[in-house]
């Protein structure tokens, strides 16, 4: 069984200011890990994602995010906040093994940039 | 842009009420996946499909089925709606034979159930 825990529902930042968003997850195996991005009334946009090898997982729009396996965690970070990052920020987790890509999804952190 | 559309956008229908929504992947995606996300929730899969046969189902009953064509094109059926059934339902397509490649979603249907 898997399962994914987003810490915080809803996380403010002010622009300019560091981004981390939380996430912890349950695997029986070694997980596959991955971060969506959704914007309102839109479909998910995959931000990165971490399989195997390197810890430290670069992304898109400056986005990166550390596996750490004692931890069982996968936080998101982002150096400086940008207004045009506010969205909804999904952690999801899927199996190393399987014949098909059963992912699990947590139930989201909205993430609100003051100016 | 994904390249993935599905349509309709925004969809109401009635208790009891039977329910097709529609995905088109990009060409060549082999697989593709349909998740339902609640409001308030994170998306929870539903079932995927590789070469038109289904591979993988998560906790959703019968009433819930897919099918998936040769154009790259396929459904997802409900029946017997209920009013839990409101949601947002995504499909995602992948190429290969959806091991972890990355997925790409369609903006979504709507569904509100009365």
């Amino acid at each position: 069984a898997q399962s994914v825990t987003q810490l915080g529902s809803h996380v403010s930042v002010s622009e300019g200011a560091l981004v981390l968003l939380r996430c912890n997850y349950s695997s029986s195996v070694p997980p596959y890990l991955f971060w969506y991005v959704q914007y309102p009334n839109q479909g998910l946009q995959l931000l990165l994602k971490y399989t195997t090898g390197a810890t430290l997982v670069k992304g898109i729009n400056g986005f990166e995010a550390e596996f750490k396996k004692s931890e069982t965690s996968f936080h998101l970070t982002k150096p400086s906040a940008h207004m045009s990052d506010a969205a909804e920020y999904f952690c999801a987790v899927s199996p190393l093994s399987g014949g098909y890509q059963k992912v699990t999804f947590g139930t989201g952190t909205k993430l609100q940039v003051i100016p | 842009e994904t390249g993935v559309t599905q349509s309709p956008t925004h969809l109401i229908k009635t208790r009891g009420q039977q329910v097709t929504l529609r995905c088109s992947s990009q060409s060549g995606h082999n697989t593709v996946s349909w998740y339902q996300q609640a409001l308030g929730q994170g998306p929870q899969f539903i079932f995927q499909y590789y070469r038109e046969e289904e591979n993988g189902r998560g906790n959703f009953p019968p009433r819930f089925s897919g099918l998936q064509f040769p154009n790259y094109s396929s459904e997802l059926n409900v029946n017997a709606l209920e009013l839990d059934d409101s949601a947002l339902y995504l499909c995602a397509s992948t190429p290969g034979s959806g091991g972890v490649e990355t997925q790409y979603f369609g903006p979504g249907t709507r569904l509100l159930v009365l």
